[in-house]
């Protein structure tokens, strides 16, 4: 089993629409939490992370950790076309590097 | 701030060809990393430094790969011969590795493309 599996996708919702993005991973020793946004023919950029279980909240975006069924997600409230992207999450314990996901293409129409 | 740099943002070679891929991190920034990016396997974590030093190349596929980072202003990864498979989009990352979360900038990336 890998560490970190992400469904590829992917995803098309209308402008508006919520969408959820997930990922589950095996090691309960995780710490650290986090959702990475790439544009086309861009690097990946931190889009916001959670540290243990809980929820965290910035704008429009919402990250989820349930560490007893070792998920996260991210849920996008009124999705725009500019949050067309490839969302890849990444975990990691303190002081070792970070394991990515393999990202979920999101194409938002309006 | 600049923000990472990476060059050259294209290359086109062909097989059995050296290939130098180059990294500026962000300044003040003590950890850097490489990564390729290939539709089949995601992102992958080639090798990573701290401080200069490397510290993790288990991800680096094979001989014909190495890296180098001289001073804590650039890095270098060499495909040394290349081969078709070695195509990918290779990113460079900084990072302030502050005790804790890690957060990593990335760079543009560069598309190699081996023919």
């Amino acid at each position: 089993q890998k560490e970190v599996e992400q469904d590829p996708g992917p995803l098309s919702v209308p402008e508006g629409a919520i969408v959820s993005l997930n990922c589950t991973y095996s090691n309960s020793a995780f710490q650290y939490f986090m959702w990475y946004r790439q544009y086309s023919r861009k690097g990946p950029e931190l889009l916001m992370y959670t540290y243990s279980s809980g929820n965290k909240e910035d704008g429009r975006f919402t990250a989820q950790v349930d560490k007893s069924s070792k998920y996260i997600s991210l849920f996008i409230r009124d999705s725009q076309p500019s949050d067309s992207a490839t969302y890849l999450c990444a975990i990691h314990q303190a002081g070792t590097a970070l394991i990515f996901g393999k990202g979920t293409t999101l194409s938002v129409s309006s | 701030d600049a923000g990472v740099i990476q060059s050259p943002r294209h290359e086109v070679t062909e097989m059995g060809q050296e290939v130098t891929l180059r990294c500026k991190p962000i300044s003040g920034h003590n950890s850097l990393f490489w990564y390729r990016q290939t539709m089949m396997r995601g992102l992958e974590l080639l090798i990573y430094f701290n401080n200069n030093v490397p510290i993790d190349d288990s991800g680096m596929p094979e001989d014909r790969f190495s890296a180098k980072m001289p001073n804590a202003s650039f890095s270098t990864l060499k495909i040394q011969p290349s081969e078709p498979r070695d195509s990918a989009v290779y990113f460079c990352a900084s990072s302030p590795r502050a005790t804790g979360v890690e957060t990593q900038y990335f760079g543009p990336g560069t598309r190699l493309l081996v023919l």
